[in-house]
């Protein structure tokens, strides 16, 4: 079976510090994707990456970056933590650019105090 | 740009009985892939049902079937003799066919179907 790893489910950090969200697949896929997830608002795109060293910009990437050195791992990273960023992150993957569905990993619940 | 929307946040459903999950979606796009997306309390998400808009047949698979209607861009999920496993969060998604950096999933904000024994 097809793999997404996340390394953290329940994460608690303060406003200010640095935070790290790892993301592993077994799969060797090209894509690998991170979303937030909130209630009532679904799940939104926050980056993506289609290729080892490359990214683009998903629909609410202002607070995050990401860093993907090995087509396996796709990290996101938290700048500066800040309470509005409490949410739970998902990260998937997919095989190509095309209509294949993503696999999702267990995702990470990330409180911010 | 494709929105996607899921119209009933919540829905309730007895044990045996059918429901269906409303989804409606907004392209200007001719190609493209619908999918619905199950997030039970586990948090992972399970691809249930995949539809490709150029086909007109309707997806199924096993007790889930989906009505496709690509004039009306509605993609409705149906779950046939539900179950207490099927108590879930579902998500209706979009995905373009064009391919390239461009072809993300787009998700709806969600339902909630609760199952009662």
């Amino acid at each position: 079976d097809v793999k997404v790893t996340q390394s953290s489910r329940y994460l608690v950090k303060r406003t200010g510090e640095k935070v790290f969200l790892e993301c592993v697949q077994d799969m060797d896929h090209e894509n690998m994707f991170w979303y937030r997830q909130d209630p009532g608002l679904g799940l939104r795109l926050i980056y993506f990456s289609y290729d080892v060293k490359m990214k683009e910009k998903g629909d609410i990437p202002e607070g995050y970056s990401v860093s993907r050195e090995k087509k396996e791992r796709f990290s996101l990273i938290l700048e500066s933590a800040s309470t509005n960023q409490t949410s739970m992150y998902l990260c998937a993957s997919s095989p190509d650019r095309w209509g294949n569905g993503y696999t999702f990993g267990s995702g990470t619940r990330l409180t911010v105090v | 740009a494709q929105t996607v929307t899921q119209s009933q946040p919540e829905m309730s459903v007895q044990e045996a009985e059918t429901v269906t999950l409303s989804c409606t979606y907004d392209t200007s796009e001719s190609d493209y892939y619908l999918f619905w997306y199950k997030q039970p309390p586990s948090r992972q998400m399970i691809l249930v049902i995949r539809q490709e808009a150029y086909k007109q047949q309707n997806a199924t698979e096993n007790r889930f079937s989906v009505n496709f209607q690509k004039a009306a861009k509605s993609f409705s999920l149906k779950i046939s003799d539900s179950q207490l496993g099927d108590a879930a969060m579902y998500f209706c998604a979009y995905r373009t066919a064009r391919g390239g950096a461009t072809n993300k999933l787009i998700f709806g904000t969600g339902t909630l179907l609760a199952v009662q024994p």
